[in-house]
């Protein structure tokens, strides 16, 4: 089992409706959460991170974390296509020594106009 | 200032070339970090510095050589780079490493082709 799993999309929305992009984790130990938007040829960059069960609202985006799922959600409302991105879910893993931030692997959302 | 910076923004050199890649933060955090980054994958630990000193090295091949002069400074050497390692590098950096304050702020990145 990947340590931390999305679906890799592509995921397309109409312009003005909700994108939920979802993010599943394997270790049960995890206590910070982070999504991060990339454009393409960009670099990471910080959206939302959460570290409290429920949800957690930032202007069109909200975070909803389940730890005893070991889920945690974005969703963004009223898409635009300037959201077209991609959106990597990123976990903090405790390791031998260090915690560690994991990336999954990323899904791809297309907001069509 | 809330920004990382790095450069150069795009390097190519040959197998046989010596260059370094700079980053810089000023927000005052303590944990700086190196990412690999290939196409369509998620960024990818190489090293991790906390106070100035090296805290992670994820098994990166000795061609990649960090340094880290000072809190604000991180730089990566590079030496006998192979085609392979032609990626995006990104430099990030977090108030400290683990615990509640490790949200990682990214640099734009260079993008390095090796010949």
């Amino acid at each position: 089992q990947k340590e931390v799993e999305q679906n890799s999309g592509p995921l397309s929305v109409p312009e003005g409706a909700i994108a939920s992009l979802n993010c599943t984790y394997s270790d049960r130990g995890s206590q910070s959460f982070f999504w991060y938007r990339q454009y393409s040829g960009k670099s990471p960059e910080l959206i939302m991170s959460i570290y409290s069960n429920g949800d957690k609202e930032d202007g069109r985006f909200t975070a909803q974390l389940n730890k005893a799922s070991q889920y945690v959600s974005l969703l963004i409302r009223d898409s635009q296509p300037s959201d077209s991105a991609t959106y990597l879910c990123a976990v903090s893993s405790r390791k031998t020594s260090y915690d560690k931030v994991i990336f999954g692997p990323g899904t791809s959302l297309s907001v069509i106009p | 200032d809330t920004e990382v910076t790095q450069t150069p923004k795009h390097l190519v050199m040959g197998m046989t070339n010596k260059k370094s890649l700079k980053c810089e933060q000023h927000m005052g955090h303590r944990a700086m970090y190196w990412y690999k980054q290939k196409a369509k994958k998620p960024p990818e630990l190489m090293f991790v510095y906390s106070y100035e000193k090296l805290s992670i090295n994820e098994s990166v091949p000795s061609r990649f050589s960090p340094e880290c002069p000072n809190s604000s400074l991180l730089n990566l050497h590079l030496h006998a780079l192979q085609p392979e390692d032609s990626a995006l590098y990104l430099c990030a950096s977090s108030q400290v490493m683990g615990s509640w304050g490790d949200e990682q702020f990214f640099g734009p990145g260079t993008r390095l082709t090796v010949l």
